[in-house]
């Protein structure tokens, strides 16, 4: 089994800051790592996964996310936020191969962009 | 592509009655997942459906839930009878078997059970 721990619930910043958004899974498994962004009354929108490969992987929107094994970590940042940002951010993590269909998502971070 | 369509967008029921959510999934897709979000135990998967036949029902809380997939096309998903702590918003998503992850999510429906 899997989980997902996002650690901050909501994170406020100032448009045109940097962001750094937190997760931390456990698995006793290889696992696949996503990224998926809810905005304000629409389903969730995959914004970007690590399967295998580089560590660093780019989403839409100017997103990127590090994959630190050691760590178990897979945080997601931008490096100037932008107004239109604002929604909450879902940390995802599934088993490779057959099982990779099963999403374990984290409880959500809600990312306020201040003017 | 219009997306995943779900429908209603809002449904407010008394407590009792029987609620039936709707999902149309992208086309040529062979998953549909169903999902609940609550702000207490955030986005659940209900159950899956492969090529319109149920695989993993697990998630399914109560045998008041049903889920039914008749075609590729179309899903339901039915309460009866309904109970308050149903409140939820309930997605519905799919996805090709091949990429089981990417998963697309229709708008949800806004369930209130009073």
């Amino acid at each position: 089994a899997q989980s997902v721990t996002q650690l901050d619930s909501q994170v406020p910043v100032f448009e045109e800051a940097p962001v750094e958004l937190r997760c931390n899974y456990s698995s006793s498994v290889s696992v696949y790592l996503f990224w998926y962004v809810q905005y304000p009354n629409q389903g969730l929108q995959l914004l970007l996964k690590y399967l295998s490969g580089s560590t660093l992987v780019k989403g839409i929107n100017g997103f990127e996310a590090e994959f630190n094994k050691s760590q178990t970590s897979f945080h997601l940042r931008k490096p100037s936020v932008h107004i239109s940002d604002t929604a909450e951010y879902f940390c995802a993590v599934s088993q490779t191969g057959a099982g990779s269909y099963q999403l374990t998502f984290g409880k959500g971070t809600k990312l306020s962009v201040i003017p | 592509d219009a997306g995943v369509i779900q429908s209603p967008r809002h449904e407010v029921t008394e407590m009792g009655q029987e609620v039936t959510l709707r999902c149309k999934p992208i086309s040529g897709h062979d998953y549909l997942f169903w999902y609940r979000q609550t702000m207490m135990r955030g986005l659940e998967l209900l159950i899956y459906f492969n090529n319109n036949v149920p695989i993993d029902d697990s998630g399914m809380p109560e045998d008041r839930f049903s889920a039914k997939m008749p075609n590729a096309s179309f899903s339901t998903l039915k309460i009866q009878p309904s109970e308050p702590r149903d409140s939820a918003v309930y997605f519905c998503a799919s996805s090709f078997i091949d990429r089981a992850y990417e998963q697309y999510f229709g708008p949800g429906t806004r369930l209130t059970v009073t």
